[in-house]
């Protein structure tokens, strides 16, 4: 069955980078995209960013763009979430999930969010 | 920081039923379809409703969803225990060109 395992807890401090994995198994890795999105302390989800794991194609969020990176490493069918310039409020559970690509009923081309990882805490703090 | 509104909580008996309600906007809810999930204690999110109303495989018939206008709802029929659980909502929004999710809605089974 489809399994995303992403790593484990970060501690870092304000201006850090960090680098959060999300391995994929049970399906074929190239044949779905990657999403990113992020939990703050009792805040709702919000979406990061995507990633096309055939050809590292991304597409980020406004909220995120210039500071955030995905890439993908096919052979590891891993996919990776760099964010840079930490401050506090970076402090969240990061998920990654796997995307469905479906016609939405507007007739646009979606994607809806299938199976998701256990997610990563990562703290922000001086 | 969430485009879309939820009820922060819901409560209801075992065997009841509940609804929860999302609310957005012309940009998102008003033109896309609304997906559905459920988050249990430190856990990732599992799907619940596709497009609006389509249960994955897997997910009981006890849950149903809807979509009329800007607004969606989940329902759960049925309450049981193991329901507790937070669930979001999640469209697309043209605005923003970009995935948005509700603020969250958390179930308490009495």
């Amino acid at each position: 069955q489809v399994h995303l395992v992403q790593s484990g807890e970060e501690v870092k401090k304000p201006g850090d980078s960090v680098k959060v994995s999300c391995k994929a198994s049970g399906y074929l890795f190239i044949s779905y995209y990657i999403f990113w999105v992020r939990q703050a302390p009792g805040q709702g989800l919000e979406w990061m960013g995507v990633i096309n794991p055939i050809n590292g194609r991304t597409n980020y969020a406004q909220n995120f763009q210039g500071r955030v990176t995905l890439t993908g490493d096919t052979s590891k069918t891993t996919v990776y979430m760099e964010l840079s310039s930490l401050t506090s409020e970076d402090s969240a559970i990061y998920y990654c999930a796997r995307g469905i690509y479906y016609y939405d009923s507007s007739g646009d081309n979606l994607y809806y969010f299938d199976f998701w990882g256990q997610g990563s805490l990562v703290s922000v703090s001086s | 920081q969430s485009v879309l509104t939820q009820p922060p909580s819901v409560s209801g008996a075992p065997g009841q039923r509940v609804t929860i309600s999302c609310t957005g906007s012309s940009s998102n809810i008003g033109a896309y379809d609304v997906h559905w999930f459920q988050q249990l204690q430190r856990t990732g999110p599992k799907l619940l409703i596709y497009a609006n109303a389509n249960r994955p495989s897997g997910v009981p018939d006890r849950f149903s969803g809807s979509k009329s206008g800007t607004s969606a709802s989940l329902a759960i029929t049925g309450l049981q225990a193991d329901d507790e659980a937070e669930y979001f909502c999640q469209s697309y929004d043209s605005g923003l060109s970009g995935y948005v999710f509700g603020t969250g809605t958390k179930v308490t089974v009495l």
